[in-house]
């Protein structure tokens, strides 16, 4: 069974970067079987899609949140990684990474809460 | 763009009772569908894929319906343990992009 597990900082200022990375077990992110992908969740509200990634390397990305959202693997580590520029007050969440089978998120990591402010 | 709506937002209910949330897509999905579960500080749970499949350790009491735009999440008998939000979710054909629901909040009565 899958295993994901989030880690980064806690705590970012406004403007700069979001880095997060999901680190994988009990499976290779190499397989073509699945999607890896990041979800987030603002305080006390529903849930976001952010983006995936492709074993191939192909990326996907939420429209609301194309032109900030970086999503890379890194296969040596069995990792992938987030990254959100430029963020607000309104990017505070917890993150979530997950890995989907084709239409659905079948494994969570527990998620990381991410506070955004000076 | 699809977007999922469900209702209702809140479902009050008492234990034993059946639970029926309804979701609708702007277009149709087919049968991809997927409905989770959340309990307050988890990680939401995947219950139902393709509409109607229950996923690995779900207990029966939880069934899936519906095909095209309109989607049903039953909870036969509510236990304890179901008082959470449900989400529904679909990702479509091309390029592959994931939405969920707002959510529907079934508490206790």
């Amino acid at each position: 069974q899958l295993q994901l597990q989030e880690s980064g900082p806690g705590l970012v200022k406004p403007s700069e970067t979001l880095s997060l990375t999901c680190t994988v077990s009990g499976g290779s992110i190499s397989s073509s079987s699945y999607y890896w992908g990041w979800i987030r969740q603002p305080p006390g509200k529903g849930l976001e899609w952010i983006g995936s990634i492709y074993y191939s390397g192909s990326t996907y990305y939420n429209p609301s949140l194309k032109s900030r959202v970086t999503i890379s693997v890194d296969t040596s580590k069995n990792q992938f990684s987030l990254k959100l520029s430029s963020v607000t007050a309104a990017d505070t969440a917890v993150y979530y990474c997950a890995v989907a089978t084709i239409r659905r998120f079948d494994y969570w990591g527990q998620g990381t809460l991410v506070t955004v402010s000076s | 763009e699809i977007v999922l709506t469900q209702s209702p937002a809140t479902l009050s209910l008492s234990p034993g009772e059946r639970a029926t949330l309804s979701c609708r897509a702007s277009q149709s999905l087919s049968s991809y569908l997927a409905w989770y579960q959340q309990k307050p500080g988890q990680a939401p749970r995947l219950l139902i894929y393709d509409a109607s499949n229950r996923a690995t350790g779900i207990p029966a009491r939880f069934s899936g319906s519906g095909s095209g735009t309109d989607f049903t999440l039953t909870i036969s008998s509510l236990e304890p343990e179901d008082f959470a939000v449900y989400y529904c979710q679909q990702r479509s054909n091309w390029p592959p992009e994931f939405t969920f629901g707002p959510g529907t909040k079934v508490d206790i009565k």
